[in-house]
């Protein structure tokens, strides 16, 4: 079974840095491509970015809340993900998803779909 | 970017009920489009992509129909195990983008 198990969460001050870790399991890591998700608390999920898998470029994505702040990278030989996370603001507060995007082909194209999560990880940003 | 309206924000239905849930995007997604289910204090969960192909193990009572602007989930017969939020999400292009979410609710 897939595991995703996010750890590095926890109380940071505004204008300060975290990075919190996703380590996968029992996937082929190294071809997956993954992003990630984060719900603010009592409130619905916003899409962070996400990271290609280095076969396919590596490029990054990332929605506009967090370009420039935030930076998704891996480390295939430990089949880890990380999010770097800077100039932290308390709108990131949050409790944040690691996923795997799952890639399905049809007639019509291929598709993208966040099939496997982590049980997240909470970051507070307050003074 | 591109947003994503659902509509309604919440519903309160009965077993046994059909259920449906409307995502609207701002432009045209023509079929890009995925719904996730997420249980109170649970990790989201995929149900249906490509707006209505079923992932692997979801329930059959659960339906996606729709193309472009307008992408509809069905629940033919609500379970007990079905009352939870539901979000659509949009992957036509990055940014993507989710819905507000819809709760149903007994």
């Amino acid at each position: 079974e897939v595991q995703l198990v996010e750890s590095g969460g926890g109380l940071v001050k505004p204008g300060g840095s975290l990075r919190i870790s996703c380590a996968v399991s029992e996937f082929p890591f190294s071809k997956a491509w993954m992003s990630w998700v984060r719900q603010a608390p009592g409130k619905g999920l916003e899409w962070v970015g996400r990271i290609k898998s280095k076969t396919d470029g590596g490029a990054t994505d990332y929605a506009a809340p967090v370009k420039g702040r935030f930076t998704i990278s891996r480390d295939d030989s430990k089949n880890t993900l990380f999010l770097e996370m800077n100039s932290l603001k308390t709108e990131d507060t949050a409790v944040y998803y690691c996923t795997t995007i799952g890639i399905y082909g049809y007639s019509s194209g291929w598709y993208e779909g966040i099939d496997h999560w982590g049980q997240g990880t909470l970051v507070t940003v307050s003074s | 970017d591109i947003q994503m309206t659902q509509s309604p924000s919440s519903l309160s239905a009965s077993v046994g009920d059909r259920v449906t849930i409307t995502c609207r995007a701002s432009q045209n997604i023509s079929r890009y489009l995925n719904w996730y289910q997420q249980k109170r204090g649970k990790a989201p969960k995929l149900l249906i992509h490509a707006a209505s192909s079923l992932q692997s193990g979801v329930p059959s009572r659960f339906s996606g129909s729709g193309s472009g602007t307008d992408i509809t989930l069905t629940i033919s017969s609500l379970q007990p195990e079905d009352f939870a939020t539901y979000y659509c999400q949009q992957t036509y292009t990055t940014p993507w983008t989710f819905g507000q979410g819809t709760k149903v609710e007994i």
